[in-house]
């Protein structure tokens, strides 16, 4: 199994441009999370999946969309680039779309600079 | 709203050190996560707690619920340990039960 792949691992945007940040997984987990992770502070969840066809917002959702059309898929939308996006991006998916107790397997991340 | 406070946020040990890293959280938790990453930015899960304690190799790791608090424990530390540990607790109160609250993650450095 690969696990879970993203890519790019590094990205430079300008503002106000668009990108999708891919995410995959090949262990058919149902829960799938996007987070940003910034200096000094603790990862933050963007949006969240408990199955395909279903999203929902996390903490901070400003920003950015998603889709799930199939379980293995995640992609990350940012519509309109800012300097404020300025981060490190983890995908991460779990087997269970209902407990907080389930294992979390992490992308490798990617990083992203807005100028 | 739960949130979790690790200290310390730095901590620098020599090798053959024994290592403690703590976790506090404020609300009631159904489960408590300790987490890896490693220097090139991966992040692993090492272990998910809902009570008394797990052992895996050197790393222990202990929660006490009545205390809101857990603990992480390398025993012998190595310089291959230096990473970035990070707990998370997820609350069976918060608005989904699926999402976890993460602390800010300890830096910790293992000299030779």
């Amino acid at each position: 199994n690969a696990g879970v792949t993203q890519t790019p691992k590094f990205q430079v945007l300008k503002t106000g441009q668009s990108m999708t940040l891919q995410c995959a997984q090949d262990m058919n987990h149902e829960y799938m999370s996007w987070y940003r992770q910034d200096p000094g502070m603790g990862l933050r969840l963007i949006h969240y999946s408990v199955g395909a066809g279903i999203t929902d917002q996390g903490e901070v959702p400003n920003g950015y969309n998603v889709s799930r059309s199939t379980t293995e898929d995640f992609p990350l939308r940012l519509l309109s680039a800012a300097p404020s996006q300025t981060s490190v991006y983890f995908c991460a998916s779990s087997y269970s779309s209902g407990s907080v107790s389930d294992t979390q397997y992490f992308g490798p991340g990617t990083r992203l600079t807005v100028l | 709203k739960n949130e979790v406070e690790q200290s310390p946020q730095n901590l620098t040990a020599q090798e053959g050190e024994f290592i403690t890293i703590n976790c506090s959280y404020s609300v009631g938790i159904s489960a408590l996560h300790w987490l890896q990453q490693h220097p090139g930015g991966g992040i692993v899960s090492l272990f998910m707690l809902s009570s008394g304690k797990k052992k895996h190799g050197r790393l222990i790791a202990t929660i006490n619920i009545q205390e809101k608090h857990s603990s992480l424990h390398i025993t012998a530390s190595h310089p291959r340990d230096s990473a970035v540990y990070i707990c998370a607790s997820g609350s069976a109160s918060s608005g989904s039960a699926r999402q976890l609250t993460f602390g800010s993650g300890t830096q910790l450095t293992v000299l030779p």
